[in-house]
Order: structure tokens, then C-alpha cells, then sequence
């Protein structure tokens, strides 16, 4: 089966830059989706598309891609940015299957 | 506001049955593809279903594939899932989730979800 690999944790400073990473065969022909994840919450998302950014996100939060990796890069890290974030893509030609990575739990203190 | 409430949820044994529940407020429902996606506690979200706006389109992961059953009740603004010969395995919370276009595409808004715990 598909599999999106992303690392367990990624912990910065205050006020530093993290980046999480993606990868995955499929991803140069399938869009990216990045979703926030906190403790107790529903999902929110908060890039799609590789690289756009939904209504309210802050633009400290951005996306990018590059062959089979993609990458959400959080600017200025803040207390408030902490939690778990998921890739998300489909892989399937004709039906649909999504597929999420496994999650990387961003710690900033 | 886009609201999804989901419900059904509960306490159930080995191979029995459950059908969960999503009642959606505040969009237009028949104009978007609806999803199923769980959290197992302790893993990641895992991506279960998905529905087309009509209904006439559905997919699932493998891993629920034959045994769980996706379905919308446009006019009852309402996406079902009936979830049959559980396992130990679907133990999770299911949030309901909105998509962005009538297809499948990628998903915007989701509930808060209903926990599923299947255990004798």
C-alpha cells in the first residue's frame, strides 16, 4: 500500500523556523493537503493544494514541494503553532484513496 | 458557520454492528463530496470513506473495505456510515468531514467526532 513519510517530532524555539517533512512516490503528480491537529480537536487545515493557504491561516505558515517531498514550514515559530500535523494525498488513478502521513508532533519551547 | 455533529458512537463488541452518523448545518450539503476519517488512539488519522455528492460515487480504504458501508441522505442534510463485523482494530475516534468540491478532493471542515470503542 501507499505509505507518506513524515518524521515523529520536530521541536524549535520560540521565534525559530520548522519545517516538517513529506514524502512520497506519488506526490510529483498528486497534490499535498497539511492539516493541525490539537490536543483534543478536530483537524484543521491549513495549506492546500502544495502551497495555498486557507482563509485565517497566518502567513507564518507555508507550503512547498519538490519531487516526492513536500514541506510546511512554520516562520517564527509560535507556542500557539504547537501540535500534531498530517500530509494528506491520494495516490489511486481512476478511484479515489487517501492516505495520510503519520503525523509529526511539533514542540516549540 | 459550517457546523458537522457527529453521533452514534459507543461501546461494542467483536463483530457486531454500528452505524455512525453526521448531521451537517450551515453549507449547502448536495453540493459537496462528504469523508470518513478516524484516529486510532495512540496512531495518526486514517482516511475511511469518501461519497460523491449524489451518492453515486463511493470509496474505501482496504482496511474497512467490504465490511463498512458510506451513504448521505441529502434532503435529511445527513452522511451515514454503517460499520458491520467490527473489530478490535476500528477502535477509534470518526470525525465526519466536508470536502471542497462535489468529487473527491481533499477535505476543509470536519466535526468534532464520536468515539468507537469495539472490546468484549
Amino acid at each position: 500500500s501507499y505509505e507518506l513519510t513524515q518524521p515523529p517530532s520536530v521541536s524549535v524555539s520560540p521565534g525559530q523556523t520548522a519545517r516538517i517533512t513529506c514524502s512520497g512516490d506519488a506526490l510529483p503528480k498528486k497534490y499535498v493537503f497539511w492539516y493541525q491537529q490539537k490536543s483534543g480537536q478536530a483537524p484543521v487545515l491549513v495549506i492546500y493544494e502544495d502551497v495555498k493557504r486557507p482563509s485565517g491561516i497566518p502567513a507564518r505558515i507555508s507550503g512547498s514541494k519538490s519531487g516526492t517531498m513536500a514541506t510546511l514550514t512554520v516562520s517564527g515559530a509560535q507556542v500557539d503553532d504547537e501540535g500534531d500535523y498530517y500530509c494528506y494525498s491520494s495516490y489511486a488513478t481512476g478511484d479515489y484513496r487517501g492516505v495520510f502521513g503519520g503525523g509529526t508532533s511539533l514542540t516549540v519551547l | 458557520e459550517v457546523q458537522l455533529v457527529e453521533s452514534g458512537g459507543g461501546l461494542v463488541q467483536p463483530g457486531r454492528s454500528l452505524r455512525l452518523s453526521c448531521a451537517a448545518s450551515g453549507f449547502t450539503f448536495d453540493d459537496y463530496a462528504m469523508h470518513w476519517v478516524r484516529k486510532v488512539p495512540g496512531n495518526g488519522l486514517e482516511w475511511v470513506s469518501g461519497i460523491i455528492w449524489n451518492g453515486g460515487n463511493t470509496q474505501y480504504a482496504d482496511s474497512v473495505k467490504g465490511r463498512f458501508t458510506v451513504s448521505r441522505d441529502n434532503a435529511k442534510n445527513s452522511l451515514y456510515l454503517q460499520m458491520n463485523s467490527l473489530r478490535a482494530e476500528d477502535t477509534a475516534v470518526y470525525y465526519c468531514a466536508k470536502d471542497v468540491s462535489p468529487a473527491m478532493w481533499n477535505m476543509d471542515v470536519w466535526g468534532k467526532g464520536t468515539t468507537v470503542t469495539v472490546s468484549s
